[in-house]
């Protein structure tokens, strides 16, 4: 089972900040948070990871609380083309992934 | 960079009968996996192989699914014979060692009336 929590979906206006939740209060020490997208009618595809750091990249920043228990995938400027399925992920290292439901991201005009 | 290929795209059967997928992951990545994603749900891992041997197969159906990679390059999947509960869209990813990120093909679409 997935050992994350993500709210079903979420709409988000174009241009402004999207803010995506995820709680994983049982992360082990050891367990990375990771995101990936899911964009209609294609594969999952990478965005960022953390392990207690925030972390920024071309694409979006990831929040981690200092407990780890939660974190926020942050997109600074929503487009219509980052309307997708957002996965919330923790795994150790070299590990097997396991998806949940993710949450679906509507950016609206 | 070619991304993960897979074919084909789609494919629709009838039940009992039997399908083969096939991916060819990016060059030199040695750890290649297939997923099976339901509609309305997350990939689920079938089976991931390390170079050409694997390394879980716990949820592969094995009565029915089979896969191989032969010379740790390219791999198949078969189903035989095929259940309506299959119809799923079938993907295939691969990561280089020691890399957090997997890259995944488009997937393909199988129907089973």
């Amino acid at each position: 089972d997935a050992k994350t929590t993500q709210p079903t979906s979420m709409d988000c206006a174009e241009g402004r900040a999207a803010n995506l939740p995820c709680n994983h209060s049982t992360i082990s020490g050891n367990e990375y948070v990771y995101w990936y997208r899911q964009i209609h009618s294609q594969g999952p595809q990478y965005i960022i990871h953390g392990l207690k750091n925030n972390e920024t990249n071309e694409m979006a920043s990831l929040i981690i609380t200092e407990d780890r228990k939660s974190s926020t995938l942050i997109l600074p400027h929503a487009t219509l083309r980052d309307t997708a399925v957002y996965y919330c992920i923790v795994r150790v290292e070299d590990d097997k992934i396991i998806f949940g439901k993710g949450t679906r991201l509507h950016i609206l005009p | 960079e070619a991304g993960v290929a897979q074919s084909p795209r789609y494919k629709i059967i009838e039940k009992r009968q039997s399908v083969a997928f096939w991916c060819n992951p990016i060059s030199g990545h040695a750890t290649l996996y297939w997923y099976q994603q339901i509609l309305g749900q997350g990939p689920k891992l079938l089976i991931q192989f390390q170079n050409n041997g694997v390394v879980d197969d716990s949820q592969l159906p094995k009565d029915r699914f089979s896969a191989e990679r032969l010379k740790g390059v390219d791999s198949t999947l078969k189903i035989q014979p095929a259940k309506l509960e299959d119809s799923a869209v079938y993907l295939c990813a691969s990561t280089d060692r020691g890399a957090f990120e997997q890259y995944f093909g488009p997937g393909t679409r199988l129907t089973v009336t």
